[in-house]
């Protein structure tokens, strides 16, 4: 089973709607979890960080957690097309290495 | 907010000869780095664990011979792809948690292309 898993891409939605990205991950002692955003060429950044269950919101992102299912999510609203990346999930602390999921492609159209 | 510097950025370099690759703490003590591989459309993967006054952990599958890692200061990590072949080229990438702590976000440098002809 692999460690991270996040939906299949890619993701394409029109600008203005709601983006929803999901991931699970395996390892039942992760604490801290991380979204990060990919350009093309570029190295990740971290756009969201979520350390309790429920949802922390920032600016047009929100992350949701839910550890007793090891589910998170991110939501993008009013997307843009500035938000077409790939987004990857990343439980912190849980292992010798951190892991990353496949990522998720988003494209927003114009 | 801390800043983990790489370079080169971008390096093409003929079949068989070694490229170094410098990833450095700016404004904090990276204990530990990671270096990470990834090839177009795919995901970042861990190549191995360099640690600060001891030797690199690599996962399977990655030849710690051809993928030389050097950490000799708080501050700097190097990775050395020796007698590099087409097959390496790729976008190599660093990062490092803030004073070792493995729950908090990772800091990322800014990537290397490696092209080799």
């Amino acid at each position: 089973q692999k460690e991270v898993e996040q939906n299949s891409g890619p993701l394409s939605v029109p600008e203005g709607a709601i983006a929803s990205l999901n991931c699970t991950y395996s390892d039942r002692v992760s604490q801290s979890f991380f979204w990060y955003r990919q350009y093309s060429g570029k190295s990740p950044e971290l756009i969201m960080s979520i350390y309790s269950n429920g949802d922390k919101e920032d600016g047009r992102f929100t992350a949701q957690l839910n550890k007793a299912s090891q589910y998170v999510s991110l939501l993008i609203r009013d997307s843009q097309p500035s938000d077409s990346a790939t987004y990857l999930c990343a439980p912190g602390g849980s292992a010798r290495q951190l892991t990353f999921g496949s990522g998720t492609q988003l494209t927003v159209l114009p | 907010g801390a800043v983990v510097s790489q370079h080169p950025s971008r390096v093409i370099c003929k079949s068989g000869t070694s490229v170094k690759i410098e990833c450095r703490s700016l404004d904090f003590q990276a204990t530990t780095m990671f270096w990470y591989r990834q090839f177009p459309k795919q995901s970042l993967m861990l190549m191995a664990t360099s640690n600060e006054g001891s030797k690199a952990t690599y996962e399977q599958g990655v030849e710690k011979d051809k993928f030389l890692i050097n950490h000799a200061s708080l501050t700097l990590s190097t990775l050395t792809v020796t007698s590099a072949h087409p097959e390496d080229s790729s976008f190599y990438i660093c990062s490092a948690p803030p004073a070792g702590r493995w729950d908090e976000k990772l800091f990322f440098g800014s990537g290397t292309q490696l092209s080799v002809l």
